[in-house]
């Protein structure tokens, strides 16, 4: 099974855009992964972003994208608002198995 | 409109098996594209995957290696739900328990705290 490694922190300006990155131990992250991505905000049960690598919910902003980047599967969020402060969870299949990343608190200042 | 109802006891003793359901509305568990997951989230542990259950013509298991040996995870067709049954509970396993639909993810339960105190 993989372990999923996630930047613990990043912080960004309003309106700025900031990429959070998700990588296996197995090695590059491929389709075949089905790299998901959930936003958890305090007190709330984790929310589905994007799943299989670039689909959005109906309820995801445009702003979020879902991406490969260099072996890793990738969240870019483009001019971001105040309120996409947050956790962000990227869970990545492999062997039969689902594995979360730790995490990455992403600061809006 | 899929929905996931959660049920199960808050506090589980030291050494004791947790058990909870998760019901199903507005799906089928016979689905052919869907599993069934339990995942749990700790302040400690973060979030954590534990296994799945899903129907391709035959049933099927998949478990986390963390907690392999003292996991079950069963459906209950009759009743259109899953359970989960986690043995030998310590208090590492305090958490809240989520399950949740694994086409996108998009359908979880409410989650239920579940603390592992003697």
């Amino acid at each position: 099974q993989t372990v999923v490694t996630q930047e613990p922190s990043l912080t960004v300006s309003p309106g700025g855009t900031v990429t959070l990155t998700c990588a296996s131990s197995t090695g590059a992250v491929t389709s075949g992964y089905y790299a998901n991505w959930f936003q958890q905000k305090p007190g709330q049960a984790p929310r589905s972003l994007i799943y299989t690598i670039t689909n959005r919910h109906s309820w995801t902003p445009a702003r979020f994208s879902g991406s490969l980047l260099g072996g890793k599967a990738a969240l870019t969020l483009s001019g971001v608002q105040p309120e996409d402060e947050a956790d962000y969870y990227c869970l990545l299949f492999y062997a039969g198995a689902w594995g979360f990343g730790g995490g990455t608190k992403l600061t809006v200042l | 409109q899929v929905q996931l109802q959660q049920s199960g006891p808050g506090l589980v003793k030291t050494s004791q098996t947790l058990s909870m359901t998760c019901a199903i509305s507005g799906d089928t568990i016979y689905s052919n594209t869907a599993a069934w997951n339990w995942i749990r989230q700790s302040p400690s542990r973060g979030l954590e995957w534990l296994g799945r259950t899903y129907y391709r013509s035959k049933w099927y298991f998949e478990y986390a290696l963390s907690v392999r040996s003292r996991i079950t995870i069963s459906p209950d067709t009759s009743n259109n739900q899953f359970s989960l049954q986690l043995n030998f509970v310590t208090p590492e396993d305090t958490a809240v328990y989520y399950c949740a639909r694994d086409v996108d993810f998009q359908y979880w339960g409410q989650g239920i705290l579940v603390t592992v105190s003697s």
